[in-house]
């Protein structure tokens, strides 16, 4: 079965450094997104992106983090200067084809990386 | 008006039993409602989904029960079993523009013991 894939599974990094989290969407599917979860706390979206741009953003998605699909495959989430409170579980997911409502709405989340701001 | 509101926090039940979790929304817009279950250090993974024009749908063991005019549904666990142990958020999506994100409801973390 088909899977979304996420690489590092965890990462530390000290405070104010550059860190980029890497996905592997399902083949077909055409929407991308990120979540975090802070520990314990509840999954919140952070950007969803679609036709090579950004479809919406939250709150958390300020200017210091930044996605991009550099090649047909791949899905990154760049945090540019990273700060305490970035530490959390980021959560990729992607939703399907252009095949009905029901594709694009069914969301499948990869593994997530853990990410260790020091 | 975002906000999914998810109750209880935590929920002990033995193997059989049927926990039931109930979540609850305002935003009218609303128009599809997941289930995830999440076990430790692992991603959601998806259970069940209803539309509100469903009042209810089972998929084996796991039924949602929704009511429209009170913006409440629930998941039922029947003959629950110790591998059921896990977190299991409600999510929403607004059917408004082509976006799918969803909002998650804080979590129910369910605990079947043999």
């Amino acid at each position: 079965e088909p899977e979304v894939t996420q690489t590092p599974s965890h990462q530390v990094t000290q405070m104010g450094q550059e860190v980029i989290l890497r996905c592997v969407p399902i083949s077909n599917h055409l929407y991308f997104y990120w979540y975090r979860q802070i520990l314990g706390q509840k999954v919140e979206f952070l950007v969803s992106f679609y036709n090579n741009e950004i479809s919406e953003k939250s709150e958390i998605f300020d200017d210091q983090f930044s996605v991009e699909r550099p090649d047909g495959s791949n899905f990154t989430l760049k945090i540019r200067s990273t700060k305490l409170e970035d530490s959390a579980m980021y959560f990729c997911a992607s939703s399907g084809p252009n095949r009905g409502q029901g594709a694009k709405e069914t969301q499948y989340f990869g593994p997530g990386t853990r990410l260790l701001v020091l | 008006q975002q906000q999914v509101k998810q109750s209880p926090q935590s929920l002990i039940v033995q193997k059989g039993g049927i926990p039931i979790i109930n979540c609850a929304y305002e935003n009218t817009a609303f128009d599809y409602f997941p289930w995830y279950q999440q076990f430790p250090g692992k991603g959601p993974a998806l259970l069940i989904a209803i539309r509100p024009d469903v009042s209810e749908k089972k998929e084996g063991r796991f039924t949602i029960s929704f009511n429209k005019s009170a913006k409440q549904f629930s998941l039922h666990i029947m003959d629950s079993q110790p591998g059921d142990s896990a977190t299991y958020f409600c999510a929403a999506k607004d059917s408004g523009g082509s976006n799918y994100k969803l909002t998650f409801g804080k979590g129910t973390l369910l605990t079947v013991n043999p």
